[in-house]
């Protein structure tokens, strides 16, 4: 059961021009909300993160807009330039009552930015 | 201070034969989770081990196990591999859970094929 719902799958964009990659989750429980990026031949390594109590946070030219009571969020990447692309991934994380968190992820994002 | 660092980063094997594939965490962490990633599935939680104690697990089959060490090495091993398990495994480590103010971070994983 896929718990975290990500879109597009894909996403072709200009240099200089705006990405947007959407999430939705369904299971209330989910406490702290991280993006990942993913370089080919590399692990995901976290690019910002956002608490259910705050709606924007932005870092740099990453910012994540989150909606807690339509359960959504999403990255954007202002500027957007070839060095982004890679493949983004949103996740939700939640506390187990055996202790620790689980973190659930979208099915990810392949952006390419063209020049 | 190091990253999590995975070996070894390729393995071919062959159907029904068992792997062992190893993970370092950071130092000072002493949890260290597992995922497998798939273009079709996306990233797949298997378990997660702190202290030595397998804390979270999964839905995976019992023939994915693991185990960690005292020096919070961790190791994972597979047995009768199916094709079906080729697959990029990645191991992440950090201080205890991980939240918000402690994030996951991900090595650059094992890329295992099944012949």
């Amino acid at each position: 059961q896929q718990q975290v719902k990500q879109s597009p799958q894909s996403l072709i964009v200009q240099k200089g021009g705006i990405s947007i990659i959407n999430c939705a989750y369904e299971n209330t429980a989910f406490d702290y909300f991280p993006w990942y990026q993913q370089f080919p031949g590399k692990g995901p390594a976290l690019l910002i993160a956002i608490r259910p109590d705050v709606s924007e946070k932005k870092e740099g030219r990453f910012t994540i807009s989150f909606n807690k009571s339509a359960k959504q969020f999403s990255l954007h990447i202002m500027d957007s330039q070839p060095g982004d692309s890679a493949t983004y991934f949103c996740a939700a994380s939640r506390k187990l009552t055996g202790g620790g968190n689980k973190l659930t992820f979208g099915t990810g994002t392949q952006l390419k930015v063209e020049l | 201070k190091a990253g999590v660092t995975q070996t070894p980063r390729y393995l071919i094997k062959t159907r029904g034969q068992q792997v062992t594939l190893s993970c370092s965490p950071i130092s000072g962490h002493r949890s260290v989770s597992w995922y497998q990633q798939t273009p079709g599935q996306g990233l797949q939680f298997l378990f997660e081990y702190f202290s030595e104690t397998q804390r979270n697990k999964g839905n995976f089959p019992g023939r994915f196990s693991g185990r960690q060490f005292s020096n919070s090495r961790s190791e994972m091993n597979v047995s009768t591999l199916e094709l079906g398990d080729s697959a990029l495994y990645l191991c992440a480590s950090s201080p205890g859970g991980y939240s918000y103010n402690s994030p996951l971070h991900f090595g650059n994983g094992t890329r295992l094929t099944v012949t």
